[in-house]
């Protein structure tokens, strides 16, 4: 069973389109969380989710909106695409506060290209 | 702001050696750090989690340690293999809760020559 499962895998866009990435994870975490990965291979968090309440949002554009309709759920939204949005996004979950078991879970990916 | 460091960005040796990628951060303020290992075109598959009152965590071939005041933790591998090719990353999470997400460093890439 896959404990965070992202779909699509890869995503091939134009620019101005609208589109969004689906994130579910099966671990009972409270805390789910958006990541992107640049071209260098850097990794930067862009949104977490508690009880399906934003907690952050790291000077991301507003172009950018995380929708979450459950505990179990983060999808990520991206509207107008830009080239620059071209990345790979990574969808997270963990507990927020357990001393035993604050261990952070990845999806497999979301290649977006926008040409 | 918190920053992390990993040394060395790139490491190749030959099958067999034992080795240590090294991860440094700069506010000591830590509720955990957790080491990642990244496949080319895959996602990060946690390897090991040190909460902050622990010193290392051992995995079958990985110990990972951790001083928190010195703002340090190393990851060491045994008996490596050509399997173990992949990019490591270190990762902490603040002491003000998992709201703030992981602060990453920008991962070792690792190459296990047969």
């Amino acid at each position: 069973d896959t404990a965070v499962s992202q779909t699509p895998k890869y995503l091939v866009t134009q620019m101005g389109n609208d589109k969004s990435i689906k994130c579910e994870q099966n671990l009972g975490h409270d805390t789910m969380y958006w990541y992107k990965q640049d071209s260098k291979k850097f990794l930067k968090i862009m949104f977490s989710y508690n009880n399906k309440e934003l907690i952050i949002n790291e000077t991301v554009p507003n172009r950018f909106s995380p929708k979450s309709p459950d505990k179990a759920h983060l999808n990520l939204h991206i509207n107008s695409l830009e080239l620059g949005d071209s990345a790979v996004y990574f969808c997270a979950s963990s507990h927020l506060w357990d001393r035993l078991n604050t261990e952070a879970f990845f999806g497999q990916g979301t290649r977006l290209t926008v040409v | 702001k918190q920053e992390v460091t990993q040394i060395p960005a790139a490491l190749s040796v030959p099958e067999g050696e034992n080795l240590v990628l090294n991860c440094s951060f700069t506010d000591s303020a830590i509720y955990n750090l957790q080491w990642f290992r990244q496949d080319p075109g895959k996602g990060l598959t946690s390897l090991l989690l040190i909460q902050s009152s622990q010193r290392e965590q051992t995995s079958g071939r990985l110990n990972a340690s951790l001083d928190k005041s010195s703002g340090r933790s190393t990851l060491y591998i045994a008996a490596s293999q050509p399997g173990d090719s992949a990019t490591y990353l270190c990762a902490v999470r603040p002491e003000g809760g998992g709201a703030d997400g992981l602060t990453f460093g920008k991962g070792t890439h690792l190459i296990i020559q047969p």
